[in-house]
């Protein structure tokens, strides 16, 4: 167990909407990673929260939206939903000054 | 940019077997490497990690050198179980609080 949490675990909805996805990090860390992993994509960094400031953008989609709030647990915003947006979405923390990143345990997102 | 570029797989191999996954990497800078582990249905776990040319990263048996002149970051364990087989993946990040760059992940299956 990393100390990242997820919610929900999975996710089905249909083209057009739009879902949220949480993440808490481990206790203490302030920076919170977001990615994505698809199958003909791997795994892509989407964005970056330190301690409530967006630090860093990645391959997000101008429909994706991320907020870290003052308890430093984030959310990411996943609107007008396509099908190629099916993917597994992980959730990242780390400690400031270090490298390494913890995961959590992914939110899997279907859209039909 | 920066990127990692890893063999791919599936790499299958019996119980007790020697095990070697390259990862090469392309980097700016002097980055730290690392490898992750997903085990089926589950995030990625942090196996170890190597933060300067020479370093040895190990654990759990595993054990992947920093050859700066050769810009690889290769994973080896000498006798494999059945419990390794999961997704191994190379990524390097150039700075602490940066992104990780992920190579594209090497399938293991070992068969008892």
């Amino acid at each position: 167990d990393s100390g990242v949490t997820q919610t929900p675990k999975h996710l089905i909805t249909a083209t057009g909407q739009r879902v949220t996805l949480r993440c808490s990090p481990r206790s203490g860390d302030l920076s919170v990673y977001w990615y994505q992993q698809s199958l003909d994509q791997g795994l892509q960094f989407l964005i970056q929260y330190y301690n409530g400031e967006e630090r860093a953008k990645g391959n997000i989609l101008e429909r994706f939206s991320a907020q870290q709030f003052p308890d430093l647990h984030s959310e990411l915003n996943l609107s007008s939903l396509e099908l190629g947006d099916s993917a597994l979405y992980f959730c990242a923390s780390s400690v400031a000054g270090r490298g390494e990143q913890y995961f959590g345990p992914g939110t899997r997102l279907t859209v039909t | 940019g920066n990127s990692v570029t890893q063999m791919e797989g599936p790499v299958t191999l019996s119980e007790e077997a020697f095990l070697t996954i390259n990862c090469t990497y392309t980097a700016t800078g002097y980055p730290s490497l690392f490898w992750y582990v997903q085990y089926p249905g589950e995030g990625l776990q942090l196996l170890l990690k190597a933060t300067k040319a020479d370093d040895k990263g190990s654990n759990k048996g595993f054990e992947a050198t920093y050859r700066k002149e050769t810009t690889s970051f290769h994973l080896e364990k000498g006798s494999v179980q059945v419990s390794d087989s999961a997704v191994y993946f190379c990524a390097l990040i150039l700075n602490a609080g940066n992104m990780l760059t992920f190579g594209g992940g090497t399938r293991l299956m070992v068969k008892p």
